[in-house]
């Protein structure tokens, strides 16, 4: 079974500019997140995908984050500006929903972003 | 809100010896309970996840517990070898959000 797929695996931009991210799920997981994970820090979730719909996005900074699942499978997550603290692992995790219980996260690689 | 907390933050121990993880956490509503490794500049696996209705799940040489009423996880690594040495990270999930994770402890195994 393939797991999720996360891209690109590194990315580097400056100040201001704009960074995408690319996410693909487990096949036939419903649940979707994106973490991000400062060095030396846990995880901390931005945002949680149920299908199509925003579960949860308490978290995410939308002054400048924003984040969508088309048809209910990959997942796009956008930074623009990107500030300096914005310099992190984005993480991408699907999970199955079994009669409205979400079960156990599977991680992606996740990409490694450097603002300078 | 839940609020995650791993002791030690780092430990580092000699290859063969049995040791002891510690995570607790402040919501007793907890759903489920993850483990997972986190090698240098890599993602996260996941090594054991314990349904709140488990006091315990078991794989290999791991064994983690679950202790709702005192809001306590612990992972414990029997005869520890090298190849264990990476960051531990535990994580607490209510029924449907997302995971609350610790900082971490940092693992090393002396060979």
């Amino acid at each position: 079974e393939a797991g999720v797929a996360q891209s690109p695996r590194y990315k580097i931009i400056e100040k201001r500019q704009s960074v995408a991210f690319w996410c693909n799920p487990i096949s036939g997981h419903a649940t979707l997140y994106w973490y991000q994970q400062i060095l030396g820090q846990g995880p901390k979730l931005l945002i949680q995908f149920q299908n199509n719909g925003v579960v949860d996005d308490s978290q995410l900074p939308k002054d400048r984050f924003s984040a969508e699942r088309l048809k209910g499978v990959d997942s796009t997550l956008k930074i623009q500006p990107a500030k300096l603290e914005d310099s992190a692992v984005y993480l991408c995790a699907s999970s199955l929903v079994v009669a409205q219980v979400v079960g156990e996260q599977y991680f992606g690689p996740g990409t490694r972003l450097t603002v300078t | 809100k839940q609020e995650v907390t791993q002791i030690p933050a780092a430990l580092s121990v000699p290859e063969g010896e049995n040791l002891v993880l510690n995570c607790s956490f402040t919501d007793s509503a907890i759903y489920n309970l993850q483990w997972f490794r986190q090698d240098p500049g890599k993602g996260l696996t996941s090594l054991l996840l314990i349904q709140s209705s488990q006091r315990e799940q078991t794989s290999g040489r791991l064994n983690a517990s679950l202790d709702k009423s005192s809001g306590r996880s612990t992972l414990y690594i029997a005869a520890s070898q090298p190849g264990d040495s990476a960051t531990y990270l535990c994580a607490g999930q209510t029924i449907a959000d997302g995971l609350t994770f610790g900082k971490g402890t940092h693992l090393i195994i002396q060979p």
